[in-house]
């Protein structure tokens, strides 16, 4: 059974600071690994998706990398924003392409 | 494009009441999800609709919580009796369904309290 691990589970940082979250899996079969970003009371946001034969992907100040063989994968925030502040959560597609498992997410706080 | 809506957004009941919530997905998108989400915890996957079938429901539990898919379109989920253990956030998701990579477009949610 797929099990997805986030950490940490809470960060605060002040504003401009780089900063890196992580997510780890246990079977490393999966189809790819997507990057949400949930805020209060709204839905999922897609952020970043990696197909598994990449091993990174850009998207303006974010960036996340994917190493299948040690179930890893992290996200990278350049330059952190008081906007940046969300809870993060990393999903693996498996069972086919079309079934996520989600991580425990990290709440990121970005002060002033 | 219109996302995908659910209603109601908040919904507070008394344990071993009964309660439905509604979803429609994105236009022309073949597959359906409920998740439901725990406080503190990742959206888990109760349901996975294909057109009107279901593909996966080993996480939902059946004695009482039930989904229906009607015309492939719109659908429900519904508890009952619903007990303390239920209160979360319910994420209905929609995708293409079609062979290969499947992007999930997410619902706003409908937050429920069992009191």
């Amino acid at each position: 059974k797929q099990e997805v691990t986030q950490i940490p589970a809470a960060l605060s940082v002040p504003e401009g600071e780089n900063l890196v979250l992580n997510c780890s899996f246990t079977d490393s079969a999966i189809y790819n690994l997507q990057w949400f970003r949930q805020d209060p009371g709204k839905g999922l946001t897609s952020l970043l998706l990696i197909q598994s034969s990449q091993r990174e992907q850009t998207s303006g100040r974010l960036n996340a990398s994917l190493d299948k063989s040690s179930g890893r994968s992290t996200l990278y925030i350049a330059a952190s924003q008081p906007g940046d502040s969300a809870t993060y959560l990393c999903a693996v597609f498996t069972g086919g392409g079309n079934k996520l498992t989600f991580g425990t997410g990290t709440q990121l706080k970005v002060e002033l | 494009e219109a996302g995908v809506a659910q209603s109601p957004r908040y919904k507070i009941i008394e344990k071993r009441q009964s309660v439905a919530f509604w979803c429609n997905p994105i236009s022309g998108h073949a597959t359906l999800y409920w998740y439901q989400q725990i406080l503190g915890q990742g959206p888990k996957l109760l349901i996975q609709f294909q057109n009107n079938g279901v593909v996966d429901d080993s996480q939902l539990p059946k004695d009482r919580f039930s989904a229906e898919r009607l015309k492939g379109v719109d659908s429900t989920l519904k508890i009952q009796p619903a007990k303390l253990e239920d209160s979360a956030v319910y994420l209905c998701a929609s995708s293409l369904g079609e062979p290969g990579i499947n992007i999930q477009y997410f619902g706003a949610g409908t937050r429920l309290s069992v009191l």
